[in-house]
């Protein structure tokens, strides 16, 4: 893979859903397609909110899935709230010992 | 939980070396620490790992052969140590705890390192 490539930003409103998307990914089914995605707040340090693919850590609200479908996983937010407005980030190997990080999308919730 | 303490800022020289610690209290340090670097108004940018069970490393290849990555288990502290540094080395260094090289469950607070003549 060459790189993970994400949406520099997307929007929503409160209450609305939205999805982010990473494409580039590896479309097999090993242990090396698996996904992470991360959520930046400014300033902070980043925070998981999903891990292999579709499971969320303990404490991330069930607002947050995951999916993956070929070479392109997607991150869902549903009924977005106003402290979901943060920096996302996918990432996902590059080979079996190192990894990528796609550009991060900028999500605003207006 | 393991909370990541990482050590102060630090302003450098062109052409010099840093040294950045991680210190994990509450837990061990996972199957592997990670080093993620973030320039100004930028992404995140992986750098590598280190396994605190076995040593092993694996690096980036745009810092590998400047960069070295290494644990002390006796005192749950991982060590990032980059040198010739440029300042396109200048940025937030973070190190996290993860289960697999992705999957990164804690983070420390950042480290600014400033390169600058």
């Amino acid at each position: 893979q060459s790189a993970l490539t994400q949406l520099a930003s997307v929007s929503g409103s409160p209450g609305q859903s939205i999805t982010i998307s990473c494409t580039g990914t590896s479309s097999d089914s090993g242990p090396y397609s698996s996904v992470s995605w991360y959520q930046q707040h400014p300033g902070k340090a980043p925070k998981l909110v999903i891990y292999e693919v579709s499971n969320r850590p303990s404490g991330v609200p069930n607002r947050f899935s995951g999916s993956k479908s070929g070479n392109t996983a997607s991150l869902t937010i549903s009924a977005l709230q106003t402290e979901d407005e943060a920096d996302y980030y996918c990432t996902s190997y590059r080979s079996s010992d190192t990894v990528f990080f796609g550009g991060g999308t900028r999500l605003t919730v207006l | 939980q393991v909370h990541l303490v990482q050590s102060g800022a630090e302003v450098k020289k062109p052409g010099a070396s840093v040294k950045v610690s991680c210190k994990a209290s509450g837990s061990t340090l996972g199957s592997y620490i990670t080093w993620v670097r973030q320039a100004p108004g930028q992404g995140l940018e992986w750098m590598g790992w280190v396994s605190p069970i076995d040593g092993k490393a694996g690096y980036a290849q745009k810092v590998e052969g400047r960069v070295t990555m290494t644990t002390v288990t006796s005192s749950n502290t991982a060590y990032m140590d980059l040198r010739d540094l440029t300042s396109d080395d200048t940025a937030v260094y973070y190190c996290a705890r993860g289960w697999t090289l992705i999957w990164l469950d804690s983070w420390g607070q950042g480290t600014l390192v400033t390169v600058s003549s």
